[in-house]
């Protein structure tokens, strides 16, 4: 099946630096992805549509100069979360998907196995 | 977007069959039926998802109501592996992305003991 990777896996920074977090599709283009966080026993909230060689739209309440994304190619996007503050320790997840399917809806959204932000 | 209501937590034990219920009673004609599910500290995976007919793939099976206003999926033989939290999503066809984006609810924690 379709895979996603995240990179990294996990992370720890202090607070007041910016962390980039790298979403692939390994094999199939995605012209479409999304950004999710959780918060401990929470569901996915999502963040943001990320959208190949256009602006991501951003879902209401989510800062769009705080969490920066880039959609750069057909099998890569970006997170960058700057300036990281301690409420913004999370896990984030993206997701990638492949295409419409003949009844225009997506069959499948593949998930990455998610980052653990955690800021000091 | 049309709401799904699921039951918190559900428990069975291992090799027997587990139901997990979703209710939606606001489906509109359109609207697919997503499951999805989430293993403990990883990105959900998608399980199965149909529109009208009941459904069925290596992983489970999903039934559908005549009325299409609740639905169910069949985990046939439980394992141990199969404890996550289920998540039941509505889509509805749209243009753009719109029509990708999954709104998650609370979902069902299924616990499978040994």
């Amino acid at each position: 099946g379709a895979v996603v990777s995240q990179h990294p896996s996990r992370v720890i920074c202090k607070s007041g630096t910016s962390v980039k977090i790298e979403c692939r599709s390994l094999d199939f283009q995605a012209t479409t992805m999304f950004w999710y966080r959780q918060f401990p026993k929470q569901s996915l909230m999502l963040m943001a549509t990320s959208n190949e060689g256009s602006k991501a739209t951003y879902e209401q309440g989510v800062e769009k100069d705080k969490f920066l994304i880039n959609h750069a190619s057909l099998t890569l996007s970006t997170l960058t979360v700057t300036s990281a503050h301690p409420e913004d320790s999370s896990f984030y997840i993206c997701s990638a998907v492949p295409g419409l399917a003949e009844n225009g809806v997506a069959d499948t959204q593949y998930f990455g196995p998610g980052t653990r932000l955690t800021v000091l | 977007d049309a709401k799904t209501t699921q039951p918190n937590s559900m428990e069975s034990n291992e090799e027997e069959p587990v139901h997990l219920p979703c209710n939606h009673s606001t489906i509109s004609g359109t609207d697919y039926i997503h499951w999805y599910r989430q293993l403990p500290s990883q990105g959900p995976e998608y399980v199965i998802h149909g529109l009208t007919s009941n459904v069925n793939n290596r992983m489970a099976s999903l039934a559908i109501a005549e009325d299409r206003k609740s639905s169910t999926l069949i985990l046939h033989r439980a394992t141990l592996r199969d404890a996550a939290v289920y998540y039941c999503i509505l889509i509805s066809p749209g243009s753009g992305g719109s029509n990708y984006k999954l709104t998650f609810g609370k979902g069902t924690l299924l616990t499978v003991n040994p």
